[in-house]
């Protein structure tokens, strides 16, 4: 069946401009998740969501990055006025709900932000 | 919250040769331990994950330990290929939280 799939695949704006990255979990995903992945690095987690339920918003870096997700499908992630450290892939993954064995988390392709 | 450590950093072995990669965590109340291959340009691959009622598991090739007293996991791979070659992580989710604490990662190179 289909994966995780994220858009656009890559990105490069100038410093100031907003961008907004989307994300198409697998269908019947329940919890989503947005982690920030710097060149070289490992991945900071940014936000989660589950179903209906309150996101936790507790890795967001700053109030310039938003996420929204309409029920259990599409996610987008906002970054307005964007700065040069924005540049970084940014991943998407997904998982079914959380129960015995519903932790495993499925990643998308990553979309690569470049800020000029 | 959660800390988890992960080394080496980089590590080369020659094909056919075992590898051995280490994460310690921080937070006793983590029980889920998964470990993800990234290809370049690619999103991570979960291989295989191991929870803390177990302290062993393997798939073929690749097998994970797991030690609850002393806070640490370790990724093993056997009979090395070149297509193993790719970056490696490590990560911990606590029973009660959101987050995935991921390892910073492990530069695999298989030399053929």
């Amino acid at each position: 069946g289909a994966g995780v799939s994220q858009s656009p695949s890559n990105k490069v704006t100038e410093k100031g401009k907003d961008v907004e990255l989307r994300c198409d979990p697998i269908s019947g995903h329940t919890a989503l998740y947005w982690y920030r992945q710097r060149l070289g690095q490992g991945l900071e987690f940014l936000i989660y969501f589950q179903g209906n339920s309150a996101p936790d918003k507790s890795g967001l870096p700053s109030d310039r990055f938003s996420a929204e997700r309409t029920g259990e499908s599409v996610s987008t992630l906002t970054i307005q006025r964007t700065q040069q450290e924005d540049s970084a892939v940014y991943l998407c993954a997904s998982s079914p709900a959380r129960a015995a064995g519903g932790e495993t988390q499925y990643f998308g392709p990553g979309t690569r932000l470049l800020v000029l | 919250g959660e800390n988890v450590e992960q080394h080496p950093s980089t590590l080369s072995v020659q094909e056919g040769d075992s590898a051995v990669i280490k994460c310690t965590y921080s937070d006793s109340a983590s029980n889920y331990f998964p470990w993800y291959k990234q290809e370049l340009g690619k999103g991570p691959q979960l291989i295989i994950d191991i929870r803390s009622n177990v302290g062993e598991k393997k798939d073929q090739r690749i097998a994970v330990t797991l030690n609850k007293t002393a806070k640490h996991f370790s990724l093993h791979i056997t009979e090395t290929q070149p297509e193993d070659s790719a970056v490696y992580f490590c990560a911990a989710l606590t029973n009660t939280g959101n987050q995935f604490y991921f390892g910073t990662g492990t530069s695999l190179t298989v030399i053929p």
